[in-house]
């Protein structure tokens, strides 16, 4: 059985940097063709992919924000991480890791609520 | 960035009846390896998004077969035979053929 959760700060001011952590089971990030994404969306907004990481370290990011981004792994402990640099209340959201299998999403989640206030 | 153009906005539409969702790409979603990356989600009210449809036409694991997917290139829908209370929500579609990934806005889908 697959499953995902997120964990994060909760509350963060303007200019700091956001450390999200997706703590995983029923498949390893040491596995041939596994990975872990995040994706993130703005109350009432929609979906916004943010970044992939592979199971052979490969990680690709969405280009719009503008080198912020750093996704990581611990293939021991069955977690990876984002990091989002300079946050502003742009980057207010409920933030999702999710199970890229063959790149669609099967298995997300149930997200964590993010806020950037001073 | 591929868009990804959904429609409609919304739609309402009565139980037992069908529904029908459009999504339409930028650039066609055809690979170089021959598969049509183009996904389908439904997002219940409070919860995280949930795949219905992969590959553009598979149904994935445990949902029901009032759901199909078709298309090809750039054009593609998402049909909802026989609308029950469960399936309101909102779709997105989602294209993962070409980088950075890109989800449609998204349909909200109302029972009358």
């Amino acid at each position: 059985q697959v499953t995902l959760k997120e964990s994060g700060p909760g509350i963060l001011q303007p200019s700091q940097t956001l450390s999200l952590t997706c703590t995983f089971s029923g498949f390893s990030l040491s596995t041939y063709g596994m990975g872990v994404g995040w994706i993130r969306q703005p109350s009432g907004k929609g979906l916004e992919w943010l970044a992939n990481i592979w199971w052979d370290d490969d990680k690709y990011y969405n280009p719009s924000l503008k080198n912020r981004l750093t996704i990581s792994k611990d293939t021991s402990n069955n977690q990876a991480f984002l990091k989002i640099t300079n946050v502003d209340t742009a980057d207010t959201a409920t933030y999702y890791c999710a199970r890229p299998h063959f790149g669609y999403f099967d298995f997300w989640g149930p997200g964590t609520m993010v806020t950037v206030s001073s | 960035d591929v868009v990804m153009t959904q429609t409609p906005v919304s739609l309402s539409v009565s139980l037992g009846n069908q529904a029908s969702i459009s999504c339409r790409s930028s650039q066609s979603l055809l690979h170089s390896d021959g598969n049509t990356y183009l996904s389908w989600y439904l997002q219940k009210p409070g919860q995280s998004p949930q795949l219905l449809i992969y590959l553009a036409s598979n149904r994935f694991s445990g949902v029901s077969n009032r759901f199909s997917g078709s298309g090809s290139g750039t054009d593609f829908t998402l049909k909802i035979s026989r609308v029950e209370p469960e399936d309101l929500g909102v779709y997105y579609c989602f294209q993962h053929t070409h980088l950075p990934l890109t989800f449609g806005s998204g349909t909200k889908l109302e029972i009358k």
